[in-house]
């Protein structure tokens, strides 16, 4: 099992430019969640899923959007992207239900964007 | 408003002596603590957790203690080996608000072989 994977690795934008992030999960994991991590901050929830064709926001959802038309995947959207989007994003994904010993969330390798 | 903090950016200890992370929350609403590693260029993985019932849970060399009232929490590594060098995080939860983590800001621990 491949776990959970993101696409791409490494990305530079210039202000204003578009991108989509892919994160893909192959536990058949019902929840999944994009998180980004900033130095001395750690990580901060963006947006979030808790089913296919469902989404919500989290704490710092501005300038961001996500779909989830597949169980699999979860995409997040920058659509005018701004220097303080510079960040590493984090994918995740769990089984239903509160974050515990049992239930963790497992999280992707990260993707580190820098906007110019 | 950071509701989970982790004040120490960085540990450095000694191979074989004890490790002490430590973590201060502000929302006494939150009732599951998780304690997360995280090595460059990879992911925060699970390390251990406690649940706001208990004030101490032990995996092995990683204890968790919880201090409610004081709000605050410690990871301790005994003994601390060179592998265990790697970032901390700290992350909190409550589950009548969607079982959101809200992460600390970390801790580096580097342990000197």
């Amino acid at each position: 099992n491949a776990g959970v994977t993101q696409t791409p690795k490494f990305r530079v934008l210039k202000t204003g430019q578009s991108m989509t992030l892919l994160c893909a999960q192959d536990m058949n994991h019902e929840y999944m969640y994009w998180y980004r991590q900033d130095p001395g901050m750690g990580l901060r929830l963006i947006h979030y899923s808790v089913g296919e064709g469902t989404t919500a926001k989290g704490e710092v959802p501005d300038g961001y959007n996500v779909s989830r038309l597949k169980k699999q995947n979860f995409l997040l959207g920058l659509e005018s992207a701004a220097p303080s989007q510079t960040s590493v994003y984090f994918c995740a994904s769990s089984f239903p239900g509160p974050p515990s010993s049992y239930n963790e969330q497992f999280f992707g390798p990260g993707t580190r964007l820098t906007v110019l | 408003d950071q509701q989970v903090k982790q004040n120490s950016p960085s540990l450095s200890v000694q191979e074989g002596r004890i490790s002490i992370l430590n973590c201060d929350y502000t929302n006494s609403m939150f009732d599951y603590f998780l304690w997360y590693k995280k090595y460059p260029a990879e992911g925060p993985t699970f390390l251990i957790s406690i649940s706001s019932i208990k004030d101490k849970n032990e995996d092995g060399r990683f204890t968790v203690f919880l201090n409610k009232s004081a709000k605050h929490l410690s990871l301790h590594i005994v003994p601390s080996q060179p592998g265990d060098s790697a970032v901390y995080f700290c992350a909190a939860s409550r589950r009548d608000a969607g079982n959101m983590l809200t992460f600390g800001g970390g801790t580096r621990l580097m342990v000197k072989p």
